[in-house]
């Protein structure tokens, strides 16, 4: 067990619609980052955050937002949703900033947008 | 050009064989290296950091040419259950994965 747990596992929206995805990382765990994986395909970075601050971005639109509170609990949102969101979106956390640590990833949240 | 590039794929084995997985990234600046392995539908696993000097671990071993931004994975003796998803991952201040190369090895 990696101590990283996300919610909900499963999720149906429609196009357009809007969605928060959660996780909440071990205590201690600093940095959280957030990963869309598609089918066959390896995770795709979204975004980093490191003590409640942005600290890195991928190749995805502004209308991927997140947060991270004190708790070590982090948020995904996504606005307007297009059918290509459709994925599994994992998150990680490690004690560090980032990119030197081992990953622990959570089970993921699978989002079928409809 | 993608951050990190692997193998396509797939591979298709028989027990015993040695398998080779190739990577390259395009960020000349970073810092970490990795492969981890996923299983079908599980979350990826760390296999083992890459290390400039090489490193093994058993029957795995990892190479690391920063001259080149190429990294490698030998899996001497393969075992049924090596199959999976082996992904190359490199870091800076964040960490990026390959799409993964599959490997099948087959009795």
């Amino acid at each position: 067990e990696t101590g990283v747990t996300q919610s909900p596992t499963h999720l149906i929206k429609t196009r357009g619609q809007q969605v928060t995805l959660r996780c909440s990382s071990q205590s201690g765990h600093n940095t959280v980052s957030w990963y869309q994986q598609a089918l066959g395909q390896g995770p795709q970075f979204i975004f980093q955050y490191y003590r409640e601050e942005e600290n890195g971005r991928g190749n995805f639109p502004p209308r991927f937002s997140g947060l991270q509170f004190p708790n070590y609990s982090s948020e995904l949102n996504v606005n307007a949703l297009e059918l290509d969101d459709s994925a599994l979106y994992r998150c990680t956390s490690n004690p560090g900033r980032g990119g030197e640590e081992t990953q622990y990833f959570g089970p993921g949240t699978r989002l079928l947008v409809l | 050009r993608k951050e990190v590039e692997q193998d396509p794929g797939p591979f298709n084995v028989p027990e015993g064989a040695t398998v080779a997985f190739n990577c390259t990234y395009s960020n000349s600046a970073s810092q970490s290296f990795f492969w981890y392995r996923q299983d079908c539908r599980k979350e990826p696993k760390l296999l083992m950091s890459v290390y400039s000097s090489g490193n093994e671990d058993g029957r795995f071993t990892a190479q690391l040419n920063r001259a080149s931004q190429y990294i490698s994975l030998l899996i001497r003796d393969s075992k049924l259950s090596d199959s999976a998803t082996y992904l190359c991952v490199v870091g800076h201040n964040d960490m990026r994965f390959g799409a993964g190369t599959r490997l099948t090895v087959k009795p």
